[in-house]
């Protein structure tokens, strides 16, 4: 069954650092997404992204934050200036939405630790 | 701010039983209703989804919704310790919109 897979599993970064995490979604999906969760908290969506282009971001996705499409597989989520509490699980999901309401299929997470 | 609430647990059954979970939402435009599971450290997976009102069943699971109560539910019959987790209730208001989540309720089935 396919799958979307993320990497690295684990990351570790000091506290000012710039750290990607990559993601390479279904491949007949339109419609991607980046969503954490904090030790113990709910997971709480971060961004929306489709055809090339944000379509909606919570509050949590400020200017540190920017996601891009580099190429037709991998989708990528860019923290510039990391924060201690940005030390979470960070999931991606994609979705095809050729009939409605699709359900989201997310990725096994990439934990980052900021330190 | 639009909510998604649900007991966090937890919900201990014994093998074999029925486990009842339940999940309330604030936001009357919301139309997908979603169950992840979730074991500890791993990332959520579907588990089902409903849209209309009544149930849906697959296998050992039924989604329950009853939009005009903001309610939906998740049965699981014959339960097994495998099915101990963490389920998480999320909803959305249309296609292709962020799912928002509640915080979940732990499941433990007891042998």
């Amino acid at each position: 069954e396919p799958e979307v897979t993320q990497t690295p599993s684990h990351q570790v970064t000091q506290m000012g650092q710039e750290v990607i995490l990559r993601c390479v979604p279904i491949s007949n999906h339109l419609y991607f997404y980046w969503y954490r969760q904090i030790l113990g908290q709910k997971v709480e969506f971060l961004v929306s992204f489709y055809n090339n282009e944000i379509s909606e971001k919570s509050e949590i996705f400020d200017d540190q934050f920017s996601v891009e499409r580099p190429d037709g597989s991998n989708f990528t989520l860019k923290i510039r200036s990391t924060k201690l509490e940005d030390s979470a699980m960070y999931f991606c999901a994609s979705s095809v939405e050729i009939i409605s309401n699709q359900p989201q299929h997310f990725g096994d997470g990439t934990r980052l630790s900021i330190l | 701010q639009k909510e998604v609430e649900q007991n966090s647990g937890p919900l201990s059954v014994p093998e074999g039983a029925i486990a009842s979970l339940n999940c309330t939402y604030s936001d009357r435009g919301s139309q997908s209703f979603f169950w992840y599971r979730q074991y500890s450290g791993k990332s959520p997976e579907l588990i089902m989804f409903i849209y209309s009102n009544g149930d849906k069943e697959d296998g050992r699971f039924t989604a329950q919704l009853n939009k005009a109560s903001q309610y939906v539910s998740l049965l699981i019959r014959d339960s097994q310790p495998s099915d101990s987790a963490t389920y998480l209730c999320a909803v959305n208001t249309g296609t292709a919109s962020k799912l928002t989540f509640g915080t979940g309720t732990r499941l433990q089935v007891t042998l």
